[in-house]
């Protein structure tokens, strides 16, 4: 999708409350999904990742959704934390023998309110 | 701490100067990666290495020359950049590349000022 420019979506969550973080993705052959976190001043950490097979898969305190029909992702965040406070990005890439061609969605801001 | 080091974390470079970045990852992984991000934006991909051998080029401008002296290391030669060249430059590695799609593993990155 295209980037929503200087201005991230931001989603503002109390502590110890759910969030969820929402992404569309573009390429109906894209077979692997991914999300990362981004703190300030570091690159992407992987979260969790997905296979088309698959439309739900858990992780410590993190679910990732998919659904194809509407080439819809996202995350749950069960319980979170100031910690968790961070930019998200989802990615996409298609089946390729050359590597991942991930391509990072325009992300969104997570903020913990404590 | 990442398993993927990049040096330098900073770096600041007129238009003339001829620089290199340096990414060092030691998990055995085959494919490697650059990706530029600006400020607010997502990373977006410049170049893959797969088995050491350059696979893909986002047709990234030719100031920009990566090299890949074996499994563990990656470089990317800089030249005659210009100033919107300004980013933070991410090295990634991935498992080999045979398996079809494995997690991205990132380093903090080189935060890059051209003048």
């Amino acid at each position: 999708g295209e980037s929503v420019g200087l201005h991230l979506p931001t989603l503002s969550v109390q502590e110890g409350d759910n969030s969820i973080i929402n992404c569309a993705y573009s390429n109906s052959a894209s077979d692997y999904f991914i999300w990362y976190k981004q703190e300030s001043g570091k690159g992407p950490q992987f979260i969790i990742d997905i296979r088309s097979n698959m439309d739900k898969r858990q992780g410590q305190r993190v679910t990732v959704l998919l659904n194809k029909t509407v080439k819809h992702l996202s995350l749950q965040i069960a319980a979170t934390q100031p910690g968790d406070s961070a930019v998200y990005f989802c990615a996409e890439a298609p089946l390729s023998p050359y590597g991942n061609k991930l391509v990072f969605g325009a992300g969104t801001i997570l903020r913990v309110k404590s | 701490d990442t398993e993927v080091t990049q040096t330098p974390k900073h770096l600041v470079m007129g238009m003339t100067n001829k620089k290199s970045l340096k990414c060092e990852q030691h998990m055995g992984h085959r494919a490697m990666y650059w990706y530029k991000q600006k400020a607010k934006k997502p990373p977006e991909l410049m170049f893959v290495y797969s088995y050491e051998k350059l696979s893909i080029n986002e047709s990234v401008p030719s100031r920009f020359s990566p090299e890949c002296p074996n499994s563990s290391l990656l470089n990317l030669h800089l030249h005659a950049l210009q100033p919107e060249d300004s980013a933070l430059y991410l090295c990634a590695s991935s498992q080999d590349p045979d398996t079809f799609n494995s997690p991205l593993h990132f380093g903090n990155g080189t935060r890059l000022t051209v003048t």
